[in-house]
């Protein structure tokens, strides 16, 4: 069981949006910052997020990130095949005094 | 443009230590910009970071490994390297390294990978 919990699966058609959620406590998202990262099939994870709501270069405006109280999201806007893949949301708790990462959610483009 | 490369066994037998390098090219493994951390995925599952070093040899570990775990750096190879001792099946994984941006203030802060290695999968078996 993941310290920060995330819907297992989504789903979208091309040019929907879609959001993921990632529900956490007061130790972890309440209190740090967010990140999200993508994982497609096969690959490595690639940073998508980085404190929140900040896109890294080359990372497309059509990912967002958002934090509310101790629940953040991500938003992928015109959604498109090539983001079929698994996101993880991260944060550090300073209840457990270590970095956790969420359980992740798989998204199909139908 | 810098890259991360793992190597190490594959395969590792039961309560044996599992080995594990990270040779960072294209950059300096001493920049004071930076952590170096271990993360891994068993098969079909989800991420667990493992550990953090600087260049410095200044380490931070997560908790539920920590007693098992040693992350140590060799910056005139520029590598970093993973043991974890006692390993059983529920350690198969795919062992990536990665860069974590450091800020000079608490590495809890800003605890992100910003770059990441390919990856290579241990499995733990007799």
């Amino acid at each position: 069981q993941s310290v920060l919990t995330q819907p297992p699966s989504a789903s979208g058609t091309p040019g929907q949006r879609v959001t993921i959620s990632c529900s956490g406590s007061s130790s972890n998202i309440g209190s740090n910052y967010v990140y999200w990262y993508q994982q497609l099939p096969g690959t490595a994870p690639k940073l998508l997020i980085y404190r929140n709501n900040q896109r890294p270069s080359g990372v497309p405006d059509r990912f967002s990130g958002s934090k509310s109280g101790t629940s953040a999201s991500l938003a992928i806007s015109g959604l498109r095949s090539e983001d079929e893949a698994d996101y993880y949301c991260a944060a550090w708790d300073d209840s457990l005094s270590g970095g956790v990462f969420g359980g992740g959610t798989k998204l199909t483009v139908l | 443009q810098l890259q991360l490369q793992e190597s190490g066994p594959g395969l590792v037998k039961p309560s044996e230590t599992l080995s594990l390098t990270c040779t960072v090219s294209g950059g300096s493994i001493s920049s004071s910009s930076y952590y170096w951390g271990w993360i891994r995925q068993p098969p079909g599952k989800g991420l667990e970071w493992i550990g953090s070093i600087y260049y410095s040899g200044s380490t931070y570990y997560n908790p539920s490994l920590k007693s098992r775990v040693t992350i140590s750096v060799d910056t005139s190879k520029n590598q970093f390297s993973l043991k974890l001792s006692s390993v059983t099946a529920a350690d198969t994984a795919v062992y990536y390294c990665a860069r974590q941006p450091f800020y000079g203030d608490y590495v809890e802060t800003y605890w992100y990978f910003d770059l990441w290695g390919r990856g290579t999968l241990v499995t733990v078996s007799s």
